[in-house]
């Protein structure tokens, strides 16, 4: 069964310190691909990173950072010297291309609620 | 280009009235989703379109039905609201429907039912 896991539900930091937000999926398919959202305050989903199974590299994009590992399933998300801007829910989200529906089919993990205090 | 719209912003309802929430998109996109988001529970899907003319059920479709009016409209109805449909609507749209492609959102529509 596809599967999106966040553990983590809320996480409250202190501005200028590293925090990494975690997510574990399940896949029975061999070529899937991985996304994380932000939705910040004010409710709309920004997409940020698309990462696909066969591609293991590490992204980094300015403070933010993903680290991908198919040996452990995960896909988790740094941000470095975090800022109050950074204050947001962040969803992981698993596509597969078999997937049973239209094959753009997303399927989210439960979000992580991150707060950034000054 | 305004990407994704979405109407009405908010919405409040009396069990058993019906409403119509209307999703339009610019990007000339084929696909088109309805996912509701509940406190906890992330999004999920309730109806998609792969193209115009087509739609399908997705994990909650129960107490819904949509309309893909054309390739850039894709409404949301329902018919006997319920306190259970309490909840922020989004759609989305994506081009072509692959698994690879990102989709982009709407800012949302938040109902409430009495």
């Amino acid at each position: 069964a596809q599967k999106v896991t966040q553990a983590q539900t809320e996480i409250s930091v202190v501005e200028k310190e590293d925090v990494t937000l975690d997510c574990v999926y399940e896949t029975r398919d061999t070529t899937y691909y991985l996304f994380w959202y932000k939705q910040p305050p004010s409710g709309e989903l920004v997409f940020l990173i698309r990462r696909n199974s066969f591609d293991e590299q590490n992204e980094i994009s300015g403070r933010y950072s993903w680290n991908f590992q198919k040996s452990t399933s995960s896909f988790n998300f740094t941000i470095t010297a975090s800022q109050v801007v950074d204050s947001a829910v962040y969803f992981c989200a698993l596509s597969e291309p078999n997937y049973g529906g239209s094959q753009g089919n997303l399927i989210f993990g439960k979000g992580t609620k991150l707060s950034v205090k000054p | 280009n305004a990407g994704v719209t979405q109407t009405p912003k908010f919405q409040v309802l009396k069990t058993g009235q019906s409403m119509t929430l209307q999703c339009a998109q610019d990007m000339n996109h084929n696909s088109m989703y309805w996912y509701r988001q509940d406190p906890g529970m992330g999004l999920r899907l309730i109806y998609y379109s792969a193209s115009e003319g087509t739609t399908d059920k997705g994990e909650v479709p129960n107490g819904y039905n949509v309309s893909r009016l054309n390739k850039r409209e894709f409404s949301l109805r329902l018919e006997s609201a319920a306190p259970s449909q309490t909840s922020v609507y989004f759609c989305a749209s994506q081009n072509p429907p692959t698994a690879y492609n990102e989709q982009f959102f709407g800012p949302g529509t938040r109902l409430t039912v009495l």
